[in-house]
């Protein structure tokens, strides 16, 4: 039972345009969002973040949007940069817990 | 600059060895967490710990166990290798509190674990 759902496995932009990766959750009690960025042969890096309190977060090219009622979220990166190609992983908590459940990810592939 | 450190970047094991994955952290965080990566799965949590000496089963703890036996260090330890634990492990961190602050976990760069 897969509680946060990252439907598409890749993405291939093109340089400069926008990147939109998309996220569901099945738990309504997720209260906390967060994205992490992984380049082979690394650990996962913090990316942004978003608390259920609000809609959008954003953090320079990388935006976080958050709606609740279709328990989905999309982060945005504009303009998209060859460096962007890299696994994102979705991952929310609950009520302050400090466990987190993680999506499958997708790997984006930014040409130049 | 806060860190979570692997022993080992790549290893390669036999079938049937007792094998160590070691973790240390320097940002006197609480809780430790073991996850593997496989393509097409995701992470998936092996094992956590909120304290020393203390540990939870994670979504997939068989074939695994756990130490902490201090603040900072979690091991790993798979007692029988076999090849489907063939796999890039990553340790993580977090400290604890009313929540998981902006950042939740601080991870590892990863152990590459090859099971022949």
């Amino acid at each position: 039972d897969q509680q946060v759902k990252q439907n598409s496995p890749s993405l291939s932009v093109q340089e400069g345009r926008i990147s939109i990766l998309n996220c569901d959750y099945t738990n309504s009690m997720f209260d906390y969002f967060l994205w992490y960025k992984k380049y082979p042969a690394e650990g996962p890096t913090f990316l942004i973040s978003i608390s259920s309190i609000k809609d959008k977060n954003e953090d320079g090219r990388f935006t976080v949007f958050l709606n609740k009622s279709a328990k989905h979220l999309s982060l945005h990166i504009v303009p998209s940069q060859p460096g962007d190609s890299a696994v994102y992983f979705c991952a929310a908590s609950e009520g302050g817990s400090e466990k987190l459940v993680f999506g499958k990810g997708t790997k984006l592939t930014v040409n130049p | 600059d806060v860190k979570v450190t692997q022993s080992s970047r790549y290893l390669v094991k036999r079938t049937g060895e007792k094998v160590f994955l070691e973790c240390v952290q320097d940002m006197d965080h609480e809780n430790m967490f073991w996850y593997r990566q496989d393509p097409g799965l995701g992470l998936r949590l092996i094992y956590f710990s909120y304290d020393v000496k203390m540990k939870e089963k994670g979504d997939i703890p068989e074939g695994y166990s756990v130490s902490r036996e201090k603040k900072e260090r979690f091991s790993l330890i798979l007692e029988s290798a076999s090849t489907n634990q063939t796999s890039m492990y990553l340790c993580a961190s977090s400290s604890q509190g009313p929540g998981l602050g902006n950042y939740g976990y601080t991870f590892g760069s990863g152990t590459r674990l090859t099971v022949v």
